[in-house]
């Protein structure tokens, strides 16, 4: 079976560019986390997502970011416009609810 | 409060020794679950095991062990017999029960030498 699958792997962009991070959740896991990893702050929840609806988006750090569910395959995360503190690893994760999270491959983002 | 801790930021051993991974948690829930993940050099995170707090009994899979005290509030990760593949940063993470979110530790990072 396929993992969750993230894209792009990598991502260098320009200051003030927008910034799209895609990701497919687990066939018929109905939970899915958008996380972000730096070597500073360790891994932070941006936002969950049951059943294609927003539940917690307290992690968001501002309204530069956004992210949406239009289905239950597939979510968006989108930084507009970026900065060079955004550059980290952010990962995608799904789940059954209250069971273990699975995450993607993450998307390594770098901001210039 | 819930809180994870991972005291151990670094550990290194030679190939073959064994290792333990400690992890205490912080939880006023009766019900909650802990997981453990492993981040290799290549930056995925791998899910290892997940326990709920019911379920004190250890757990072996293979050259890996868990060890679940509540008394102690600790759930430790034990590598028999480690390979440089087990070379990864190790997250231990806690869930309450009627929440999605996971409180990760810090992570432990295990070096093994040939």
């Amino acid at each position: 079976d396929a993992g969750v699958i993230q894209s792009p792997r990598h991502e260098v962009t320009e200051m003030g560019q927008e910034v799209t991070l895609r990701c497919k959740p687990i066939s018929g896991h109905n939970s899915l986390f958008w996380y972000r990893q730096t070597m500073m702050r360790g891994l932070e929840l941006l936002i969950y997502f049951n059943n294609n609806v927003p539940i917690d988006d307290s992690g968001m750090p501002e309204d530069r970011f956004s992210a949406k569910m239009p289905n239950a395959s597939f979510s968006t995360l989108k930084i507009q416009p970026s900065e060079p503190r955004d550059s980290a690893v952010y990962f995608c994760a799904s789940s059954f609810p209250r069971y273990e999270q699975y995450f993607g491959p993450g998307t390594r983002l770098t901001v210039t | 409060a819930q809180k994870v801790t991972q005291a151990q930021t670094e550990i290194s051993v030679v190939e073959k020794e064994d290792v333990t991974l400690d992890c205490v948690y912080e939880t006023r829930d009766t019900t909650y679950y802990l997981f453990w993940y492993k981040q290799p050099p290549s930056g995925e995170l791998v899910f290892l095991i997940r326990r709920n707090s019911f379920d004190e009994q250890n757990e072996i899979s293979g050259r890996y062990s868990w060890n679940f005290q509540k008394s102690t509030s600790s759930f430790n990760f034990t590598i028999t017999a480690s390979q440089v593949v087990d070379s990864a940063v190790y997250f231990c993470a806690l869930s309450e029960e009627g929440t999605y979110k996971y409180i990760f530790g810090t992570g432990t990072r295990l070096k093994v030498l040939a």
